[in-house]
This record gives C-alpha cells, sequence and structure tokens, in this order.
C-alpha cells in the first residue's frame, strides 16, 4: 500500500539549532512531494512542494527540501531554527489523484 | 478574503444522532476535500469534489455522505453518528484538482467532533 513515513512524532530543539525533519515514501515512478505546517491556532498551510526539475526546493520562512527519488526521500531542512517555527509538520504525497499524509512531526523550539 | 472557512468549530453528538458540517470557499476553486484527523494520524480524505457537480470517494468514507452545493460550498454529513467518528474534520479546496498532483489546497480551521 502507499505510504508516508515521517521518522520523528516530537522534536525538541533550542533556537539556533539545525533542523531536518525526514520524509520517506513509497509511491513508485512520478510522485509530487509537499510540507504542509500547521502553526498554533492557524491553518494547515503550504510550506513548498517538489513536482518537477530542480530537486532541492526553497520554501517559505528559510525552509528548503531535497527530493532523493533513489531513497524515496523528501527531507525538511532549515539551518537555524526559531522559536515561531514551533508548529506540526506534514509530508504529503500525491500521484494518480491519491493524496496520502505522513502522521505529522511535532516540532517544538526552546527559547 | 476568508479563505476557506467551516462551521461549527466544535460540535458534541450522542451515538444515532445527525449532523452537516459546512465549508465555504471565497477563492473560486474549482475542488474541494473533506479530511478527519485522529490523533497520531495524518489526514485522511474521506471525500474531495473535482469540480461542481461531481464527487468521490477517499480512503475513508463509510458513514458519510457529501453535498457539492455550489461552486462555494461543500457538506459532509453524518447521518447516524458513531464514536469512530470523533475526529477534527477538515475542508479544503484547490484550483486545479487531485488530477493535477502539484495543486497546493488550502484548508480551514477545523471542526473538533465528539460523538458519544
Amino acid at each position: 500500500a502507499q505510504s508516508v513515513s515521517q521518522h520523528n512524532h516530537h522534536v525538541i530543539l533550542s533556537e539556533a539549532a539545525s533542523l531536518e525533519l525526514g520524509c520517506n515514501y513509497s509511491y513508485g515512478g512520478t510522485v509530487n512531494l509537499f510540507w504542509y505546517v500547521q502553526y498554533p491556532g492557524q491553518h494547515l498551510q503550504l510550506l513548498l512542494k517538489y513536482f518537477s526539475g530542480d530537486p532541492l526546493v526553497k520554501g517559505i520562512k528559510g525552509f528548503e527540501a531535497e527530493f532523493i527519488k533513489s531513497k524515496f526521500s523528501f527531507n525538511l531542512r532549515k539551518p537555524s531554527v526559531q522559536w515561531s517555527d514551533t508548529a506540526e509538520y506534514f509530508c504529503v504525497a500525491n500521484r494518480d489523484d491519491k493524496i496520502i499524509f505522513g502522521k505529522g512531526t511535532r516540532l517544538h523550539i526552546l527559547p | 478574503n476568508a479563505g476557506v472557512t467551516q462551521t461549527p468549530k466544535f460540535q458534541v453528538l450522542k451515538t444515532g444522532q445527525s449532523m452537516t458540517l459546512q465549508c465555504a470557499q471565497d477563492m473560486n476553486h474549482n475542488s474541494m476535500y473533506w479530511y478527519r484527523q485522529d490523533p497520531g494520524m495524518g489526514l485522511r480524505l474521506i471525500y474531495y469534489s473535482a469540480s461542481e457537480g461531481t464527487t468521490d470517494k477517499g480512503e475513508v468514507p463509510n458513514g458519510y455522505n457529501v453535498s457539492r452545493l455550489n461552486k462555494r460550498e461543500f457538506s459532509l454529513r453524518l447521518e447516524s453518528a458513531a464514536p469512530s467518528q470523533t475526529s477534527v474534520y477538515f475542508c479544503a479546496s484547490s484550483e486545479l484538482g487531485l488530477a493535477r498532483g502539484w495543486d497546493t489546497q488550502y484548508f480551514g480551521p477545523g471542526t473538533r467532533l465528539t460523538v458519544l
């Protein structure tokens, strides 16, 4: 069955630390990949997406993600996190009219 | 520009009761979606509507019905609520739909439903 796996359910970091959230998907072939974020009290919103071209994609608020086809991975990175990055992050895959969300990673940044 | 709005925000039902969750978008999007989110789980697609007048089942459609009332509105109905339907329900909309896999979805604030 198609699936999206997020490696960490809960991550705690201090401000200025570097961040990498892992995401692996089980689809073969062409797949569209997204990271969505839900800040406390806000709607779920798009952080970044990949569908073709440069496998390194940049999103809002200094986030980036790298699509590595050979590893079926789409990891999210940020070199220096801020307290305002505290949120829940979802990796999402879309292929053939099917959309699958990962279980989410709760990121907590200590001031 | 309100984006995607949902009503109500919270609801408590007894087993067997019925209710309708309302969703509206003001972005002139063609496609709309209903998801549920359970603790420790990602969002799962219940139903979606690629365009006005069409609806399709998602991953977890059992126990739900939907109506695409017009281009703006997409409602989700629970005919006979069960405790297993306790969840947070999210509505979303997008311009192009799932067939255009790169399409961005815009989400509402969610409805927290408890079925006793």
